[in-house]
């Protein structure tokens, strides 16, 4: 059974740092692009960041780029961001969700995480 | 620019069919789609990929009473037999190099 179990979101202040981890079971971790998305207290689903399966590549919304950076450790099976000089317009849920496809970006996703809320706030 | 327009809700009765739309932007009427489901207080969850020829591949788990169909521009979710625990938000995704969209969301009401 595949699970991403997120964790590390708290309230922190505006201009702050975070970073956020995901725990990955029940899969090949290290063939498959994962993927950061957030929500905003009730909104909508926004994409976040991608990182390809072996880390070589990492594409971010222009909302974050600059700010965050996401990472992978395939030994740990496990996935990271970064988040630098945060806003309050990050407040979110994140999700980690997995890509679809071996070894191929396909940039859907088949799983997700249950999300863990980054608030910031001063 | 590449978009997704959604309805913001939609209602159906108990039993019934209802059938959701996902609008590509112009120019992209070609592009493929995914539908995920968002129960209250739950994460997203994946049910299908929509191809613009209307051919679908659905997510594990996911029931027949789920299915996806294309026209032009526009990708259906239909959701037959409904039941009180489709109510919930429903996303259509999709996807250019080095970066994702989604749309805004519909949410079925589920009378």
């Amino acid at each position: 059974e595949v699970q991403l179990v997120e964790s590390g979101g708290v309230v922190v202040q505006p201009g702050g740092s975070l970073r956020l981890s995901c725990a990955a079971s029940g899969f090949t971790f290290d063939d498959y692009a994962m993927h950061w998305v957030r929500q905003a207290p009730g909104k909508g689903l926004e994409w976040v960041s991608l990182i390809s399966w072996d880390g070589g590549s990492t594409y971010y919304a222009d909302s974050v780029k600059g700010r965050f950076t996401i990472s992978r450790d395939n030994s740990k099976n496990s996935l990271y961001l970064q988040m630098n000089s945060l806003r309050a317009e990050d407040t979110a849920l994140y999700y980690c969700a997995k890509d679809k496809r071996l070894r191929f970006v396909s940039y859907y996703f088949d799983y997700w995480g249950q999300g863990t809320l980054v608030t910031v706030s001063s | 620019q590449l978009v997704l327009t959604q309805s913001p809700s939609a209602s159906a009765s108990l039993g019934a069919s209802v059938k959701l739309t996902c609008t590509l932007s112009s120019g992209h009427s070609s592009y493929a789609i995914a539908w995920h489901q968002q129960q209250p207080e739950k994460g997203p969850r994946y049910l299908m990929k929509l191809n613009s020829d209307g051919s679908h591949s659905k997510g594990d788990g996911i029931p027949d009473r789920f299915s996806g169909s294309s026209s032009g521009a526009e990708r259906y979710l239909t959701i037959s037999s409904l039941q009180s625990e489709d109510e919930a938000d429903y996303y259509c995704q999709t996807w250019g190099t080095g970066t994702v969209v989604f749309g805004g969301g519909t949410k079925l009401t589920v009378l």
